[in-house]
């Protein structure tokens, strides 16, 4: 079965960097693309951006431009999520989900979530 | 402010039909691109509940119905079961940002 199983919770100081890592499995990593989408503390769902596996190239929402980068590896079947220059407001749950862009599937599989803490 | 707008909450008594609406713009549910819904149960990982404006994956219950007219589109949810008490958010793509949007969510109250 499909599944999408992320790294560990994380603590950073601000102006620190985090990677958030996504290991797929039970499918054909290189035919999805990669969504990246996270939820503040009592907020929404903010998407952030996300990775095509067939060129790879990737799209960023306009807010986290110049700090965030999505990569994947196709020799594991893994994503990852690099944010940079955190500040409190960072702080979220980011989740990693198969899927993007104007896909009509919509995003079909998710991960459990990972929780970034950005606190001094 | 959300792209797609979902009013904040809604509610109904069990067995009851309610509906979650999501409004656009032209460049996005208006310009054809297809809505998806999540449901977010408290503490987990959004699910996908509907996708391509009315299509249910393989589990989910008929129970849950999607549609699109314009610049909007809905979730429906007949029999309401006091499981169905959760987090609902639409999400398209927009062209103009040339990024996949959201929906503001919506709280889903079974009284």
């Amino acid at each position: 079965q499909v599944q999408l199983v992320q790294s560990g919770a994380e603590v950073k100081k601000p102006g620190a960097s985090v990677w958030v890592s996504c290991k797929t499995s039970g499918y054909t990593f290189p035919s999805y693309d990669i969504s990246w989408v996270r939820q503040a503390p009592g907020q929404g769902l903010e998407w952030m951006g996300w990775i095509s596996n067939y060129n790879g190239n990737t799209n960023y929402a306009q807010n986290l431009q110049g700090r965030v980068t999505v990569t994947t590896d196709t020799s594991t079947n893994t994503a990852y999520m690099e944010l940079r220059s955190l500040r409190s407001d960072d702080t979220a749950v980011y989740y990693c989900a198969r899927g993007g862009g104007s896909t009509g599937q919509g995003l079909d599989y998710w991960g459990q979530g990972t929780l970034v803490t950005v606190s001094s | 402010q959300s792209v797609l707008t979902q009013p904040p909450s809604v509610s109904g008594a069990p067995g009851q039909r309610v509906t979650i609406s999501c409004t656009g713009s032209s460049s996005n549910i208006g310009a054809s691109y297809d809505v998806h819904w999540y449901q977010q149960l408290p503490g987990t990982a959004p699910k996908r509940l509907i996708y391509g404006n009315n299509n249910r994956p393989s589990g989910v219950p008929d129970r849950f119905s999607g549609s699109k007219s314009g610049t909007s589109a809905s979730l429906a949810i007949t029999g309401l079961q006091a499981e169905d008490e959760a987090d609902y958010y639409c999400q398209s793509y927009d062209s103009s940002l040339s990024v996949v949007v959201f929906g503001g969510g919506t709280k889903l109250t079974v009284l």
